[in-house]
């Protein structure tokens, strides 16, 4: 049981540029989040899934696409990196809706 | 505003002491209160989790939740260097419209010394 993996571990991107940030769990979990985790700031919402083919945007989704094809998966797209976009990215999955949820170990990104 | 406050620290106690935490929160819908623990450069882990008002132990873990001030804390007994990350507050409704969501407080690093 791997619980939440994300991939990848760090990345480097130039202003412009996209890419996906991939989030997997094995836990048969109906709801997925994002979050953004910056200095002095906590965890901030992007985006969550409530179920494969639901999402909906969270606190900070400007930026970001989500998809949730399957129950297992839910990718976080940055459509044009922008240095604001600079963070560690966090999945997270529960099984409830009202409250435990489980990270993976984040995705840190720089935007040059 | 925050929704939810906590103030980031350091927070320097040595071995043994009791570790204290707590967060604030403006929101009175919120019923789910959670402790997570981060280590540097790890996600965070769940800590403790509480429905509504009272008191959880677990171990060395205390959490209190007090809804008529708006208060949660955390006690860490008999601290160890092991304890030294920073701990985070979330909280939630639970509400059909905030499924899968939390707030989080800004977290509190804790260094515990030998």
């Amino acid at each position: 049981n791997a619980g939440v993996t994300q991939t990848p571990k760090f990345q480097v991107l130039k202003t412009g540029q996209s890419m996906t940030l991939q989030c997997a769990q094995d836990m048969n979990h109906e709801y997925m989040s994002w979050y953004r985790q910056d200095p002095g700031m906590g965890l901030r919402l992007i985006h969550y899934s409530v179920g494969a083919g639901i999402t909906d945007q969270g606190e900070v989704p400007n930026g970001y696409n989500v998809s949730r094809s399957t129950t297992e998966d839910f990718p976080l797209r940055l459509l044009s990196a922008a240095p604001s976009q600079t963070s560690v990215y966090f999945c997270a999955s529960s099984y409830s809706g009202k409250g435990t949820q489980y990270f993976g170990p984040g995705t840190r990104l720089l935007v040059l | 505003q925050k929704e939810v406050e906590q103030d980031p620290g350091p927070l320097s106690v040595p071995e043994g002491a009791i570790v204290s935490l707590n967060c604030t929160y403006s929101n009175s819908a919120f019923q789910y209160f959670m402790w997570y623990r981060q280590y540097s450069r790890k996600g965070p882990e769940l800590l403790m989790y509480t429905y509504s008002s009272g008191n959880k132990e677990d171990g060395r873990f205390t959490a209190q939740v007090d809804k008529s001030s708006k208060y949660i804390s955390l006690f860490i007994r008999d601290s160890q260097p092991s304890d030294s990350a920073t701990y985070l507050c979330a909280m939630s409704a639970g509400t059909t419209d905030s499924w899968g969501k939390l707030q989080f407080g800004a977290g509190t690093q804790v260094v515990v010394t030998p």
